[in-house]
């Protein structure tokens, strides 16, 4: 069974960091780009960036609002995916969602099939 | 940045109805759109991918159509456990962007 386990949320106070890891299991881990999403209370969920694979570089792309505060990483020997999250403000405050993706080179674009179950992030003082 | 308009808001229909929900797209997308369905304190759950194929284990009774910059996702008869907010999502280009979102209920 193709699996995704968030784990790293709590709360923070504002400016402070926080990393979150995901556990990818039941599938090849290496052969797909990971997505994270997040969703804060009562909104639509949100793109915050993704990681390609290695044979594409495993470089990343982040939304507008994450850029420069947000990286995504990845560790295929342990089939994990993070994301390290500086300077948190409080309208970070959401769940925040791993998912799996499928990279499309030729539209410079992820479609996602799998979510994890998400973690909470609380930025607060 | 592309757009995602999604409409109704929110619909109650009977059990056994036939529910649509449209989502219209600021650009041509071409085929690259989802539909999740989200029930409350769970992750969105895939249903539909390249805009009208069916996720694996999702019910037949879940359909999608479309291209271009309109597209549907039809319930063909509404189950009680089908109760959830849906979503479409664009992957043509980035950033990847949803639809407001749809809050089906059960009269």
């Amino acid at each position: 069974e193709v699996q995704l386990v968030e784990s790293g949320g709590g709360l923070v106070r504002p400016g402070r960091s926080l990393r979150l890891s995901c556990a990818g299991s039941g599938f090849t881990f290496g052969d797909y780009a990971m997505s994270w999403f997040r969703q804060a209370p009562g909104r639509g969920p949100e793109w915050v960036g993704f990681v390609r694979s290695e044979a594409y570089g495993g470089t990343t792309e982040y939304a507008a609002s994450a850029k420069g505060r947000f990286t995504i990483s990845r560790d295929d020997s342990k089939s994990v995916a993070y994301l390290q999250m500086n300077s948190l403000k409080t309208e970070d405050t959401a769940v925040y969602y791993c998912t799996r993706c499928h990279y499309y080179t030729w539209k410079n674009s992820a479609g996602v099939d799998v979510w994890g179950r998400g973690a909470t992030v609380t930025v607060s003082s | 940045d592309i757009q995602m308009t999604q409409s109704p808001s929110s619909l109650s229909a009977s059990v056994g109805d036939r529910v649509t929900i449209t989502c219209q797209a600021s650009q041509d997308i071409s085929f690259s759109l989802n539909w999740y369905q989200q029930k409350p304190g769970k992750a969105p759950k895939l249903l539909i991918y390249d805009a009208s194929n069916l996720a694996a284990g999702v019910p037949s009774r879940f359909s999608g159509g479309g291209s271009g910059t309109v597209f549907t996702f039809t319930i063909r008869s509404l189950q009680p456990e089908d109760t959830a907010t849906y979503y479409c999502q664009h992957y043509d280009g980035l950033p990847l962007t949803f639809g407001g979102g749809t809050k089906v209920e059960i009269e």
